[in-house]
This record gives structure tokens, sequence and C-alpha cells, in this order.
């Protein structure tokens, strides 16, 4: 599976979008990219995934670049309780289902 | 919430002791997984399962061995407790919903704290 990178940490003021990018520059053409988060303490949860349009739920939106080397998640209106850690995960479509998770964005939603 | 619960919560061992986690699930998904997370590392698959009694290897495998004689519960076994062990252990399951193994979310469990003496 390719390795994806994120910044460490951000930032984002309450009630404003949080835009959370991923590189992936070494993605390969069946290979999708899912997005978790971590709430202190709590088991990780799934959000999105998607393949090379852009995927829109109840949670977020994922915006993957034409090239696919990279994608932003998108909170539209970020609360408190997306105060989280949140992890982009590149998997291939076949082969076991295990999620590779790196270190992920630890995102703080401020007041 | 996925019915997944974790069985102790929370554990404090001595080194060299033998340590069992339950997982237990009430979804009837196929795929069950333990993983661990180290500050730092993120999380990190241990062993899964793709059926009853059939399971393979993560990627930090070495030290832990597992279990499943029915769909409901998974077990990690640890044989001999290490320091280095001393770990959150997160359970996950998932399922083929839609017959493509990509469209299959897992759903986590609440987690065990382990402290290894």
């Amino acid at each position: 599976d390719a390795k994806t990178t994120q910044p460490p940490s951000m930032d984002c003021a309450e009630g404003r979008a949080a835009n959370l990018p991923c590189n992936h520059s070494t993605i390969s053409g069946n290979e999708y990219v899912y997005w978790y988060r971590q709430i202190h303490s709590q088991g990780p949860q799934y959000i999105i995934h998607g393949l090379k349009n852009n995927e829109t739920n109840e949670m977020a939106s994922l915006i993957i670049t034409e090239d696919r080397k990279s994608s932003t998640l998108i909170l539209p209106h970020a609360t408190l309780r997306d105060t989280a850690v949140y992890y982009c995960i590149v998997r291939a479509q076949t082969g076991a289902n295990n999620l590779f998770f790196g270190t992920g964005t630890r995102l703080t939603v401020i007041p | 919430d996925a019915g997944i619960t974790q069985s102790p919560r929370h554990k404090v061992t001595e080194t060299g002791t033998p340590v069992t986690l339950r997982c237990h699930q009430t979804e009837n998904h196929r795929y069950m997984y333990w993983y661990r997370q180290d500050p730092g590392h993120g999380l990190r698959l241990i062993h899964y399962s793709y059926g009853v009694k059939d399971t393979d290897k993560g990627e930090v495998s070495d030290g832990y061995s597992v279990s499943r004689s029915k769909t409901e519960d998974f077990l990690l076994t640890l044989e001999s407790a290490t320091s280095s062990q001393t770990s959150v252990y997160f359970c996950a399951i998932s399922e083929l919903t839609s017959g493509r193994a990509v469209d299959n979310e897992q759903f986590f469990g609440p987690g065990t704290r382990l402290t290894v003496l």
C-alpha cells in the first residue's frame, strides 16, 4: 500500500470549514483513499473513502486531485466534537482488508 | 454503533504471565482484526481473521497468537507478556457488504489498555 504524508497538527475555528490535506504521490491505479478519525481514547471511526471522483457524505467531503497524488478531507462546519486525530490511508482494492495507519493529523477545533 | 465489545477494558499484569484479550461482536461480520496503538506509531495490525478458524499474521505478530472458534469471538493471547507489549489494543470488524473488499469500512471497539510491569 502506498505511503501517505499528513501535517502533524492543525487548528480550525469552530463553525469554519476544516481542510485536512494528505499527500499520496506513490498511489497506484487500484488504490483507494480512506479517511478515519480517532477521538481521544476511542477506537477509530470511518469517515469516507474514494477512488478518483470527489465524494460527499453526511460527515465530510473528499476531494481527490486529478492526478490522484493528493487529497483533502473537508469538514464543512467544524464543531468542538470534531477535535480528533485524522488518518489518511491508501489501500488496494484486493488483498487483506487491514488498514495501515500512520500518525495522522491532530485537528483541534477552537471555540 | 456497531456491536463490538472488548474485555477487559483495562489490565495490569506482570512480565512473563499469560494474558488473553477478548473481542466480541454481535454483527455477524466475517472479518475481525486486532491492532495495537503506541505513541508515535499510529495503529499497527497484529493478526486478523477472515472466518472461523481462519487467521493470518499482520505487521507486528511476534509474541501474539489468536483464535477464532466462533464468528462472534476473536481472542488475542500473549503467551508470556513483556513490557514491550504495554499498549492499547483495538479490535475491529468488517464485512463484504457490497461484494467488494474496498467498500468495507472497519468498525472499531472501545480498546483495551494493557500494562505489563
